[in-house]
This record gives C-alpha cells, structure tokens and sequence, in this order.
C-alpha cells in the first residue's frame, strides 16, 4: 500500500526567509510518480508539480525547487525567500505508475504561513 | 480554456434532503474523479472514470452516494439522503490520458457542503 507522510503540520516563517516542507512516501512500485499541490486560503487546488521515479534530477521553477531523492524516499519542496502569497496548505502526493492506475494518495498537507 | 467547473459553490441543506453535486471536467480529458475534504480524514479518492465508465468506487462512503457521469463533459455526485457528517468539500478533477503513466489531475473550485 502506498503512503504519504508530511509530519510538518504547520510551519511559520517571517517574509523573505526560506522554507522547506517535507514529504516521506512509501510505495512498493519502482514505477511511480510524485506530485506537490498548493490550497491557497480560497480553497481551491492547485498544481505546481509532478515527477516520475525514474527522474531524480532536482528542478527549480522561479522561487520553488523540489529535491526528490530516492534513497530516502523523499520529495522536499523548498521555497526561497518567501512571500506572504505563499501562505497556504501544501500536499504531497504519490501515485502508482501501473497504466490505468490513477489513484492519488495525499499527505495530510503542511499549512505554511508567512509572516509580513 | 476553461478549467474544471463545478456548481454549486456553496450548498446548505438540511439532514435527509438529497443533495447533487455537480462537475464539467476540461474539455478532452479522459479521467474524472470525485474527491472529499474533511478536516480529520483529509484529501480522499471517492470514486473516478475513464470515459465515462466508472473505474474505482473503493472510496464512497456507503449506498447514500452515487455518482454518475452520463456523457465526457458531465458528472454529478448524489447524497440521498444527506446526513451532518457528510458535511466537507467536494472537490472535482479530470486528467488527460497519454498512456505515459498517471497524469496530473487539475482540480475544480470545489464545492462546501454543510448538512444541518
């Protein structure tokens, strides 16, 4: 069975620093992939990134980087000099990669919030 | 384009009343899933499709839920009759099928639905 964990419920930084959130998964597949979504504070969801497990570089999008290293099971997502529309809820998700296999497993999410 | 719709936004009905949800997934998306937010269970997979065909129902709750999705531009969910701890967001999301393993699933606003 397949599992996400995101032990850090709620992280609280000032404006300008930098924060890492982090995701745990556990799956059996060699086949998988890795997804990270933002709730912002109106609700809805969105997506930022998805990664296959045979992909192990790193990738930077603007301020946002994601580390995904398969030795430890681990897709942190770090965000630099933070701002206060960063604040939201982040969830970590992992998916089987068997074809037709669209399942979704969330982590419990990390609530960020970013102080001015 | 016009991301995933979902109607209503907002619903507040009384125990025992039935209650559709409903959902218009991207255009030329080939999966639709059903997912409920509460505080202590979090994100959860409650049923998905792939054209039009239901997948996976693993994840309704019990007899008082059903969905259907009676062509590729519409799905509803149903509760009948609504109980108080149905109350959560409803969240509705579609995906493209590429046959390169699971895609990533764009979301809809959701719905917050309170059972009095």
């Amino acid at each position: 069975a397949q599992k996400v964990t995101q032990a850090q419920t709620e992280i609280s930084v000032v404006e300008k620093e930098d924060v890492t959130l982090d995701c745990v998964y556990e799956t059996r597949d060699t086949t998988y992939y890795l997804f990270w979504y933002k709730q912002p504070p109106s609700g809805e969801l969105v997506f930022l990134i998805r990664r296959n497990s045979f992909d192990e570089q790193n990738e930077i999008s603007g301020r946002y980087s994601w580390n995904f290293q398969k030795s430890t099971s681990s897709f942190n997502f770090t965000i630099t000099a933070s701002q206060v529309v960063d604040s939201a809820v982040y969830f970590c998700a992992l998916s089987e990669g068997n074809f037709g296999n669209e399942k979704l497993t969330f982590g419990t999410g990390t609530r960020l919030t970013i102080i001015p | 384009d016009a991301g995933v719709i979902q109607s209503p936004r907002h619903e507040v009905t009384e125990m025992g009343q039935e209650v559709t949800l409903r959902c218009k997934p991207i255009s030329g998306h080939d999966y639709l899933f059903w997912y409920r937010q509460t505080m202590m269970r979090g994100l959860e997979l409650l049923i998905y499709f792939n054209n039009n065909v239901p997948i996976d129902d693993s994840g309704m709750p019990e007899d008082r839920f059903s969905a259907k999705m009676p062509n590729a531009s519409f799905s509803t969910l149903k509760i009948q009759p609504s109980e108080p701890r149905d109350s959560a967001v409803y969240f509705c999301a579609s995906s493209l099928e590429r046959g390169i393993g699971t895609d990533t699933q764009y979301f809809g606003p959701g719905t917050r639905l309170t059972v009095l």
